[in-house]
């Protein structure tokens, strides 16, 4: 069973930075795209980022692009997202999720609070 | 791609028939995926492919569909199936959810 463990939340001032880390297992890290999707509290879903196999292919949801950075290290079975200048309206949950066009498996999340 | 889901929310008693619909902004094929979300649960894949039933979930979860016109329906309402269902669209990058539909039991 595919495992992806997120780490690296918590509280957060406005304008500042934090970056999360999501621990994939079980499955061949290296050849899957991986993505990070958030929710804010009470809302829906929303994609932030997507990175390929072999990091090349990246992309970002408008409301991140030169914010967010998304990275993998595929010899740690890692996936990162980097986020600078962080806004109130960036409090989320945050997943990672692994993804074969659509996202077939997720983990259990991580709280990122953006307040002063 | 915009994706507009609905209602936004619904009330149904056990045993009755569900129907969910996600219209796309442009054709996205069949490149579509119907989530369910349980409160503080990440979201769980139900079917894929528009149709393809994601292996584990119970039968009466069903997706139609394809081009612009989505459909997502539950034969037979039960109890554990109280949550709130999302499209995504994987046709193309941004990937958008739909807005969601809660459903509640009576």
């Amino acid at each position: 069973e595919v495992q992806l463990l997120e780490s690296g939340g918590g509280l957060v001032q406005p304008g500042g930075c934090m970056r999360l880390s999501c621990a994939a297992s079980r499955f061949t890290f290296n050849l899957y795209a991986m993505s990070w999707v958030r929710q804010a509290p009470g809302k829906g879903l929303e994609w932030v980022s997507s990175i390929g196999g072999s990091g090349s292919a990246i992309y970002y949801a408008d409301s991140v692009k030169g914010r967010f950075t998304v990275s993998r290290d595929n010899s740690k079975n890692t996936l990162y997202l980097q986020m600078n200048s962080l806004r109130a309206e960036d409090t989320a949950v945050y997943y990672c999720a692994r993804e074969v066009g659509l996202l077939d498996d997720w983990g259990q999340g991580s709280l990122v609070t953006v307040s002063s | 791609i915009q994706m507009t889901q609905s209602p936004s929310s619904l009330s149904a008693s056990v045993g009755d028939r569900v129907t969910i619909t996600c219209r796309a902004s442009q054709d996205i094929r069949n490149d579509l995926g119907w989530y369910q979300q349980k409160p503080g649960k990440a979201p769980n894949l139900l079917i894929y492919a528009a149709s393809s039933l994601q292996s584990g979930v119970p039968s009466r979860f069903s997706g139609s569909g394809s081009g612009t016109d989505f459909t997502l329906t539950i034969s037979s309402l039960q109890p554990e199936d109280s949550a709130t269902y999302y499209c995504l669209q994987a046709y193309n990058y941004p990937r958008t959810f739909g807005q969601g539909t809660k459903v509640e039991i009576k």
